[in-house]
Protein backbone atom coordinates (compact mmCIF):
# COMPACT_ATOMS: atom_id res chain seq x y z
CA UNK A 1 0.00 0.00 0.00
CA UNK A 2 0.49 4.10 -0.07
CA UNK A 3 1.47 5.40 2.88
CA UNK A 4 3.20 8.73 3.51
CA UNK A 5 3.80 10.46 7.07
CA UNK A 6 3.97 14.14 8.33
CA UNK A 7 3.38 15.61 11.21
CA UNK A 8 -0.19 17.56 11.24
CA UNK A 9 0.93 20.89 12.94
CA UNK A 10 4.04 22.68 13.67
CA UNK A 11 4.33 26.12 15.03
CA UNK A 12 8.00 27.97 14.87
CA UNK A 13 8.89 31.87 15.27
CA UNK A 14 9.46 34.48 12.67
CA UNK A 15 13.34 34.24 11.71
CA UNK A 16 13.75 30.92 13.09
CA UNK A 17 14.36 27.83 11.29
CA UNK A 18 11.77 24.71 11.02
CA UNK A 19 12.39 21.45 10.10
CA UNK A 20 9.34 19.57 8.40
CA UNK A 21 9.95 15.27 8.24
CA UNK A 22 8.12 13.13 5.79
CA UNK A 23 8.00 9.34 5.74
CA UNK A 24 7.10 7.40 3.14
CA UNK A 25 6.70 3.61 1.68
CA UNK A 26 4.86 3.56 -1.40
CA UNK A 27 5.01 1.50 -5.02
CA UNK A 28 8.29 2.45 -6.71
CA UNK A 29 9.75 5.52 -6.47
CA UNK A 30 9.83 8.14 -8.87
CA UNK A 31 10.61 11.45 -6.99
CA UNK A 32 9.33 12.82 -3.90
CA UNK A 33 7.94 16.45 -3.80
CA UNK A 34 7.62 19.38 -1.46
CA UNK A 35 4.03 21.72 -2.06
CA UNK A 36 3.57 24.98 -0.14
CA UNK A 37 -0.33 25.77 0.33
CA UNK A 38 -2.04 28.39 1.41
CA UNK A 39 -6.24 27.84 2.54
CA UNK A 40 -8.66 28.12 -0.55
CA UNK A 41 -5.32 27.97 -2.84
CA UNK A 42 -3.75 25.46 -5.48
CA UNK A 43 -0.30 23.94 -4.38
CA UNK A 44 2.28 25.79 -5.80
CA UNK A 45 6.19 24.02 -5.93
CA UNK A 46 8.63 24.14 -4.09
CA UNK A 47 10.85 20.84 -4.13
CA UNK A 48 12.02 18.23 -6.23
CA UNK A 49 14.12 15.44 -5.03
CA UNK A 50 14.70 11.80 -6.83
CA UNK A 51 18.22 11.41 -5.69
CA UNK A 52 19.67 11.37 -1.98
CA UNK A 53 20.79 14.33 -0.95
CA UNK A 54 20.24 17.87 -0.09
CA UNK A 55 18.29 20.31 -2.90
CA UNK A 56 19.08 23.89 -1.59
CA UNK A 57 16.84 26.56 -2.89
CA UNK A 58 16.75 30.11 -1.28
CA UNK A 59 15.15 29.96 2.27
CA UNK A 60 14.20 26.80 1.04
CA UNK A 61 15.88 22.94 1.18
CA UNK A 62 15.16 20.17 0.55
CA UNK A 63 16.70 16.33 1.53
CA UNK A 64 15.94 12.66 0.51
CA UNK A 65 16.83 9.17 1.76
CA UNK A 66 15.63 6.85 -0.34
CA UNK A 67 17.12 4.20 1.73
CA UNK A 68 15.07 5.20 5.22
CA UNK A 69 12.20 6.18 3.21
CA UNK A 70 12.28 10.26 4.68
CA UNK A 71 12.80 13.33 3.39
CA UNK A 72 12.57 16.83 5.06
CA UNK A 73 12.29 20.23 4.17
CA UNK A 74 13.76 22.91 5.99
CA UNK A 75 12.92 26.61 6.20
CA UNK A 76 14.79 29.33 7.45
CA UNK A 77 15.02 32.60 8.18
CA UNK A 78 10.80 32.18 8.54
CA UNK A 79 8.63 34.91 7.88
CA UNK A 80 4.80 35.34 8.51
CA UNK A 81 3.98 34.46 5.04
CA UNK A 82 5.82 31.54 5.23
CA UNK A 83 2.77 30.27 7.52
CA UNK A 84 0.58 27.14 5.01
CA UNK A 85 0.26 24.22 4.98
CA UNK A 86 3.40 22.05 3.27
CA UNK A 87 2.45 18.92 1.08
CA UNK A 88 4.85 15.99 1.28
CA UNK A 89 4.33 14.14 -2.10
CA UNK A 90 5.43 11.22 -3.84
CA UNK A 91 5.65 9.89 -7.58
CA UNK A 92 5.31 6.00 -7.50
CA UNK A 93 5.83 3.27 -10.31
CA UNK A 94 3.30 4.50 -12.01
CA UNK A 95 4.18 8.04 -12.38
CA UNK A 96 0.99 9.14 -9.98
CA UNK A 97 1.79 11.62 -7.39
CA UNK A 98 -0.05 10.43 -4.10
CA UNK A 99 0.14 13.40 -1.36
CA UNK A 100 0.42 13.27 2.18
CA UNK A 101 -2.06 14.90 4.51
CA UNK A 102 0.12 18.32 5.02
CA UNK A 103 1.50 20.10 7.76
CA UNK A 104 0.12 22.86 8.88
CA UNK A 105 2.58 25.43 10.08
CA UNK A 106 1.91 28.51 12.17
CA UNK A 107 4.26 31.52 12.44
CA UNK A 108 4.35 33.14 15.80
CA UNK A 109 5.68 36.73 15.57
CA UNK B 1 6.62 28.56 -17.02
CA UNK B 2 3.72 26.51 -17.83
CA UNK B 3 0.05 28.05 -17.19
CA UNK B 4 -3.20 25.60 -15.89
CA UNK B 5 -6.70 27.34 -16.00
CA UNK B 6 -9.58 26.11 -14.74
CA UNK B 7 -13.17 26.93 -15.11
CA UNK B 8 -15.05 28.04 -13.40
CA UNK B 9 -13.52 28.79 -10.13
CA UNK B 10 -16.16 28.54 -8.28
CA UNK B 11 -20.01 26.89 -8.37
CA UNK B 12 -23.16 26.51 -6.35
CA UNK B 13 -25.38 24.10 -7.98
CA UNK B 14 -28.71 22.07 -6.33
CA UNK B 15 -28.62 18.50 -5.39
CA UNK B 16 -29.53 16.52 -8.15
CA UNK B 17 -28.04 18.48 -11.01
CA UNK B 18 -24.72 18.11 -12.63
CA UNK B 19 -21.50 19.82 -13.05
CA UNK B 20 -18.65 20.37 -15.64
CA UNK B 21 -15.52 21.29 -14.60
CA UNK B 22 -12.79 22.39 -17.31
CA UNK B 23 -9.21 22.46 -16.87
CA UNK B 24 -7.04 23.46 -19.28
CA UNK B 25 -2.99 23.64 -20.22
CA UNK B 26 -2.50 27.32 -21.83
CA UNK B 27 1.10 27.40 -23.39
CA UNK B 28 2.22 23.60 -23.12
CA UNK B 29 0.32 20.20 -24.19
CA UNK B 30 -0.18 17.53 -21.30
CA UNK B 31 0.05 14.04 -21.53
CA UNK B 32 -1.22 13.56 -18.78
CA UNK B 33 -4.00 15.35 -16.41
CA UNK B 34 -4.98 14.04 -12.98
CA UNK B 35 -7.97 15.33 -11.10
CA UNK B 36 -7.80 15.77 -7.49
CA UNK B 37 -10.38 16.80 -4.74
CA UNK B 38 -9.79 18.49 -1.27
CA UNK B 39 -11.85 18.55 1.63
CA UNK B 40 -11.46 21.45 4.28
CA UNK B 41 -8.14 21.21 6.38
CA UNK B 42 -7.03 17.79 4.29
CA UNK B 43 -4.56 17.15 1.63
CA UNK B 44 -5.18 16.49 -2.06
CA UNK B 45 -6.95 13.06 -2.89
CA UNK B 46 -6.16 11.95 -6.13
CA UNK B 47 -9.63 10.83 -7.94
CA UNK B 48 -8.06 9.75 -11.66
CA UNK B 49 -5.44 10.04 -14.21
CA UNK B 50 -6.21 10.90 -17.62
CA UNK B 51 -4.44 10.67 -20.83
CA UNK B 52 -5.87 12.23 -24.23
CA UNK B 53 -7.63 9.70 -25.88
CA UNK B 54 -7.85 7.07 -23.60
CA UNK B 55 -10.60 6.64 -20.53
CA UNK B 56 -9.43 7.80 -17.03
CA UNK B 57 -8.27 5.53 -14.38
CA UNK B 58 -10.03 6.20 -11.13
CA UNK B 59 -8.11 5.31 -7.70
CA UNK B 60 -10.37 2.61 -5.34
CA UNK B 61 -13.37 3.94 -3.84
CA UNK B 62 -14.36 6.97 -6.86
CA UNK B 63 -17.16 5.52 -8.65
CA UNK B 64 -16.43 6.45 -12.10
CA UNK B 65 -19.93 6.96 -13.43
CA UNK B 66 -20.34 9.80 -10.75
CA UNK B 67 -17.30 11.69 -11.80
CA UNK B 68 -17.11 11.74 -15.39
CA UNK B 69 -13.63 12.31 -16.87
CA UNK B 70 -12.59 12.75 -20.51
CA UNK B 71 -9.51 13.99 -22.05
CA UNK B 72 -10.54 15.42 -25.24
CA UNK B 73 -7.56 16.74 -26.35
CA UNK B 74 -4.00 17.53 -25.09
CA UNK B 75 -4.95 20.33 -23.58
CA UNK B 76 -8.48 19.92 -22.11
CA UNK B 77 -9.74 17.59 -19.65
CA UNK B 78 -13.19 18.03 -18.08
CA UNK B 79 -14.59 16.30 -15.31
CA UNK B 80 -18.59 15.89 -14.64
CA UNK B 81 -20.06 15.75 -11.29
CA UNK B 82 -23.11 14.03 -12.20
CA UNK B 83 -26.32 13.66 -9.91
CA UNK B 84 -24.75 15.89 -7.23
CA UNK B 85 -25.21 15.70 -3.53
CA UNK B 86 -24.11 18.12 -0.80
CA UNK B 87 -21.30 15.68 0.15
CA UNK B 88 -19.97 16.08 -3.21
CA UNK B 89 -19.14 19.90 -1.83
CA UNK B 90 -15.52 20.20 -1.81
CA UNK B 91 -12.24 22.08 -3.37
CA UNK B 92 -11.40 20.15 -7.15
CA UNK B 93 -7.83 20.62 -8.87
CA UNK B 94 -6.66 19.51 -11.42
CA UNK B 95 -2.91 19.59 -12.46
CA UNK B 96 -1.01 18.90 -15.85
CA UNK B 97 2.11 16.78 -16.59
CA UNK B 98 3.90 17.00 -20.15
CA UNK B 99 6.94 14.12 -19.48
CA UNK B 100 8.63 15.76 -22.17
CA UNK B 101 8.85 18.61 -19.62
CA UNK B 102 10.15 17.01 -17.25
CA UNK B 103 9.21 15.85 -13.31
CA UNK B 104 6.76 19.04 -12.58
CA UNK B 105 3.43 18.64 -13.04
CA UNK B 106 1.47 22.19 -12.72
CA UNK B 107 -1.93 22.80 -10.88
CA UNK B 108 -4.72 24.36 -11.84
CA UNK B 109 -6.26 27.17 -9.14
CA UNK B 110 -8.72 24.83 -8.24
CA UNK B 111 -12.86 25.07 -8.59
CA UNK B 112 -14.53 24.92 -5.27
CA UNK B 113 -17.89 22.76 -5.63
CA UNK B 114 -20.70 23.92 -3.72
CA UNK B 115 -23.64 21.47 -3.46
CA UNK B 116 -27.02 23.07 -1.94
Amino acid sequence: GQNIDQPTEMTATEGAIVQINCTYQTSGFNGLFWYQQHAGEAPTFLSYNVLDGLEEKGRFSSFLSRSKGYSYLLLKELQMKDSASYLCAVRGRDDKIIFGKGTRLHILP
Amino acid sequence: GAVVSQHPSWVICKSGTSVKIECRSLDFQATTMFWYRQFPKQSLMLMATSNEGSKATYEQGVEKDKFLINHASLTLSTLTVTSAHPEDSSFYICSAWDQGRGYEQYFGPGTRLTVT
